[in-house]
């Protein structure tokens, strides 16, 4: 069975760091790009930054650019999101997700999520 | 970057009632819409994928078309398991996804 279980959320002051975890099962996770998606309180989904599935090329949304990077390790199956100079902006359920591409289209969506974690960045 | 505009922004229908969502999406992007559920408190639920292709396992009333620039979601017969909130999400060539504004459905 599929899936992933994130980890690592807390309530942080602004300014301060955090490091959320993803631990994927139950698939090739070398063989996936993953993704990170999170939802402020009462608002819409915001995707927030895309790893390949060798580590080799990561994108990020401009909001957290320069502050959040998404790594992975394929060995212990994780994917790991390093936030720092939080902001209360960024308080928010992040989700991990799996990206799964179609190879005959080349879209791209994600197919397998996590039930997220939840972090609040307050002073 | 992708502008994505969902409409409605919420709506309530009867249990069987046929729902349409729509996003407007950037022209010339692509036509890799997909669209997902989120039931509250839950994670959200890819249900269509590429436009149009119904993801594994999700009920046949669930459907996706595009035209130009506009991508449509329908619900053929609205049931009471699908109160929720449905999200367009897009992706672009320069590899940032971006999400619609999401339409809340809820039953009358």
């Amino acid at each position: 069975q599929m899936q992933l279980v994130e980890s690592g959320g807390g309530v942080v002051q602004p300014g301060e760091s955090l490091r959320l975890s993803c631990a994927a099962s139950g698939f090739s996770f070398s063989d996936y790009g993953m993704h990170w998606v999170r939802q402020a309180p009462g608002k819409g989904l915001e995707w927030v930054a895309f790893i390949r599935f060798d580590g080799s090329n990561k994108y990020y949304a401009d909001s957290v650019k320069g502050r959040l990077t998404i790594s992975r390790d394929n060995i212990k199956n994780t994917l790991d999101l390093q936030m720092n100079s939080l902001r209360v902006e960024d308080t928010a359920v992040y989700y991990c997700a799996r990206d799964q591409l179609n190879w005959r289209s080349g879209g791209h969506y994600m197919d397998v999520w996590g039930k997220g974690t939840t972090v609040t960045v307050s002073s | 970057d992708i502008q994505m505009t969902q409409s409605p922004s919420s709506l309530s229908a009867s249990v069987g009632d046929r729902v349409t969502i729509t996003c407007q999406a950037t022209p010339g992007i692509n036509d890799y819409i997909n669209w997902y559920q989120q039931k509250p408190g839950k994670a959200p639920k890819l249900l269509i994928y590429d436009a149009s292709i119904l993801q594994t396992g999700v009920p046949s009333r669930f459907s996706g078309s595009a035209s130009e620039t506009e991508f449509t979601f329908t619900i053929s017969s609205l049931q009471p398991e699908d109160i929720g909130t449905y999200y367009c999400q897009q992706f672009d060539n320069l590899l940032t996804w971006t999400f619609g504004q999401g339409t809340k459905v809820e039953i009358k």
